[in-house]
């Protein structure tokens, strides 16, 4: 009973390095989103997608790119890394309408 | 303006207190609302759905106040155990952004004995 899976669980990126978030959910929900909290602001939307093939950016969406190429996967990719990009990344799956279920997170930290 | 407001608090009750938080949000064809809990570096899990009818879970009441654009976490008889971050999340619904959820920034619980 996986839900939604993210890895890595903890990673350490230098100034400018690339590297992708992974997020897996077998639930077969349409609804996928990446979210990032950092300490009093929540947890501010990144990019969501509807479905295969359809993403869309949410509030912070610059610094990233996501891809839904199948229902079940929706990789977030950090094209240059910044210290502003050190944060907690959660990674969301859910039917529309209803609640949604996240990964136990990523923890990044950008030096 | 945000689409969904909380008071972040912090709220500091002793056990056995009654604690209120509220939540408001600004676009009135939302249609979806969930009170999520967050425990310290942890996910958030979902605590209750909202219904307009209001619903209960053991000592936990949501309310949902459409014509104030408001949602309402009750909790009862306070246990150390409740201390974590609640957050509050609207599904605006409709459209492309189906499925969207807003969420507030969360209101920090502090129960203490």
């Amino acid at each position: 009973n996986a839900g939604v899976t993210q890895t890595p669980k903890f990673q350490v990126l230098k100034t400018g390095q690339s590297m992708t978030l992974q997020c897996a959910q077998d639930m077969n929900h349409e609804y996928m989103s990446w979210y990032r909290q950092d300490p009093g602001m929540g947890l501010r939307l990144i990019h969501y997608s509807v479905g295969a093939g359809i993403t869309d950016q949410g509030e912070v969406p610059n610094g990233y790119n996501v891809s839904r190429s199948t229902t079940e996967d929706f990789p977030l990719r950090l094209l240059s890394a910044a210290p502003s990009q050190t944060s907690v990344y959660f990674c969301a799956s859910s039917y529309p309408q209803d609640r949604a279920h996240f990964g136990n997170g990523t923890r990044l930290t950008v030096t | 303006r945000k689409e969904v407001e909380q008071d972040p608090g912090p709220f500091n009750v002793p056990e056995g207190a009654t604690v209120a938080f509220n939540c408001t949000y600004s676009n009135s064809a939302s249609q979806s609302f969930f009170w999520y809990r967050q425990d310290c570096r942890k996910e958030p899990k979902l605590l209750m759905s909202v219904y307009s009818s209001g619903n209960e879970d053991g000592r936990f009441t949501a309310q949902l106040n459409r014509a104030s654009q408001y949602i309402s976490l009750l909790i009862r008889d306070s246990k150390l155990s409740d201390s974590a971050t609640y957050l509050c999340a609207v599904n605006k619904g409709g459209g492309s952004t189906l499925g969207r959820l807003y969420f507030g920034r969360g209101t920090q619980l502090t129960v203490w004995p």
